[in-house]
């Protein structure tokens, strides 16, 4: 069974531009969650989408959003770019209810 | 709001030795607890989790924990580390009726061979 597929990998942005992150979940899973993790504030969630629907959100500025498609697929976008947005962003997929969250590689956004 | 602490930013062993990293968190009601590990260069991946029934869990790699609800707490524990144990390590918390784990700020773990 494949994991959760991160696309890209690395990414190198400068301020002031907007990228789109992609995630692809676990066959099945449904729910496809957003993270953002830095050296000095750990793992801090961005939002959760299940059936195409937002069900959960955290406390991020509104530059960043997500969509989830019917494939189960999601994308991430963060417009205006700072150089504070430097970091590893995971998603992870649910087969659903309290199970374990499976992450991927993560994409490695650096702003310059 | 919920909160989860992990005590230990920098451990360093050598191999051999026993480890325990703490984990504590805020939320009085019913949780669900994980400890998730990231290799360098790999993925986060779950050690083990914690529902209901014994409080002490067993996960891969010979790793432990114990749920203490007295303490809050959800301790990992391996009483003999290896070098390739060398990785960082994650405390989740899922608070009853939530599906989205907090995460503690993780430990780094440095394994002497």
């Amino acid at each position: 069974k494949a994991g959760v597929t991160q696309t890209p990998r690395y990414l190198i942005k400068t301020r002031g531009q907007q990228v789109t992150l992609s995630c692809s979940p676990i066959s099945g899973h449904r729910s496809v969650s957003w993270y953002q993790q830095t050296p000095g504030q750990g793992l801090q969630f961005l939002f959760e989408y299940f059936s195409e629907t937002q069900r959960n959100k955290g406390n991020f500025p509104g530059r960043f959003s997500g969509r989830q498609f019917s494939n189960s697929r999601s994308e991430m976008n963060v417009s205006t770019l700072e150089l504070g947005d430097s970091a590893l962003y995971l998603c992870a997929s649910r087969a659903g209810g309290n199970q374990p969250q499976h992450f991927g590689d993560g994409t490695r956004l650096s702003i310059l | 709001a919920q909160s989860v602490s992990q005590h230990n930013h920098h451990v360093i062993l050598s191999e051999a030795a026993s480890l325990e990293l703490g984990c504590n968190y805020s939320y009085g009601g019913t949780v669900n607890l994980f400890w998730y590990v990231q290799y360098p260069g790999q993925h986060l991946q779950l050690l083990l989790k914690y529902f209901s029934g014994d409080p002490l869990v067993k996960g891969i790699k010979g790793f432990e924990a114990e749920f203490i609800k007295s303490k809050f707490s959800f301790n990992l524990r391996k009483p003999s580390v290896q070098w390739s144990d060398t990785a960082e390590y994650f405390c989740a918390v899922n608070p009853g009726g939530s599906y989205i784990p907090t995460f503690g700020r993780g430990t780094s773990l440095i394994v002497h061979p």
